[in-house]
């Protein structure tokens, strides 16, 4: 069974430009999660969904960070204007519904 | 706010022996743990999960919580050098929550 699965892997971008993440949760998982790792603050939930509803997003940091998540098999991570300091390996988590989580391989998103 | 602690290492253990990997929490209501490992630069890896205090053994890991003092721990017996990783704690409320995660263990296992 394929695990979760995001792209792009590897994204270069210029200051104030759109980015968007995008991740296919592990069929049949309920909850899908995005979190953001740094050397300085290590892994950090953005937020969460439970159903395809927005459950927490508390972790988004500002308003230029939106999420969505239109049906159970996809959800996008959207950053405008991007800025160097977001620069960070953004993870994507599926769970079917309680407990463990599963990653998938990362975006890996530097800003310029 | 809800913090996860961990010593971020490095922890250098000779191969075959046991490595043992500490956590402690600051959130009472939570109810869930988990321990990841991660390779550098790879996504992290479930490898044992717990919810009730004690101890819980799967193969050559065993994860202990002891929930009044809020500490969780992973055990891993035979160390061998493919264990050379970041080992990450993390605690949940239960039911389908964000994970809040330590900062991780570098743990190197030498031949």
């Amino acid at each position: 069974d394929a695990g979760v699965i995001q792209s792009p892997r590897h994204e270069v971008t210029e200051m104030g430009q759109e980015v968007t993440l995008r991740c296919k949760p592990i069929s049949g998982h309920n909850s899908l999660f995005w979190y953001r790792q740094t050397m300085m603050r290590g892994l950090e939930l953005l937020i969460y969904f439970n159903n395809n509803v927005p459950i927490d997003d508390s972790g988004m940091p500002e308003d230029r960070f939106s999420a969505k998540m239109p049906n159970a098999s996809f959800s996008t991570l959207k950053i405008q204007p991007s800025e160097p300091r977001d620069s960070a390996v953004y993870f994507c988590a599926s769970s079917p519904g309680v407990h463990e989580q599963y990653f998938g391989p990362g975006t890996r998103l530097t800003v310029t | 706010q809800k913090e996860v602690e961990q010593n971020s290492g490095p922890l250098s253990v000779p191969e075959g022996a046991i490595a043992s990997l500490n956590c402690t929490y600051s959130d009472r209501v939570s109810q869930s743990f988990f321990w990841y490992r991660q390779y550098s630069g790879k996504s992290p890896e479930l490898i044992m999960s717990i919810y009730s205090n004690g101890d819980k053994e799967d193969g050559r890991f065993t994860a202990q919580l002891n929930k009044a003092s809020q500490y969780v721990s992973l055990l891993i017996r035979d160390s061998q050098p493919s264990d050379s990783a970041t080992y990450l704690c993390a605690s949940s409320g239960g039911g389908a929550d964000g994970l809040t995660f330590g900062k991780g263990t570098h743990l190197i296992i030498q031949p």
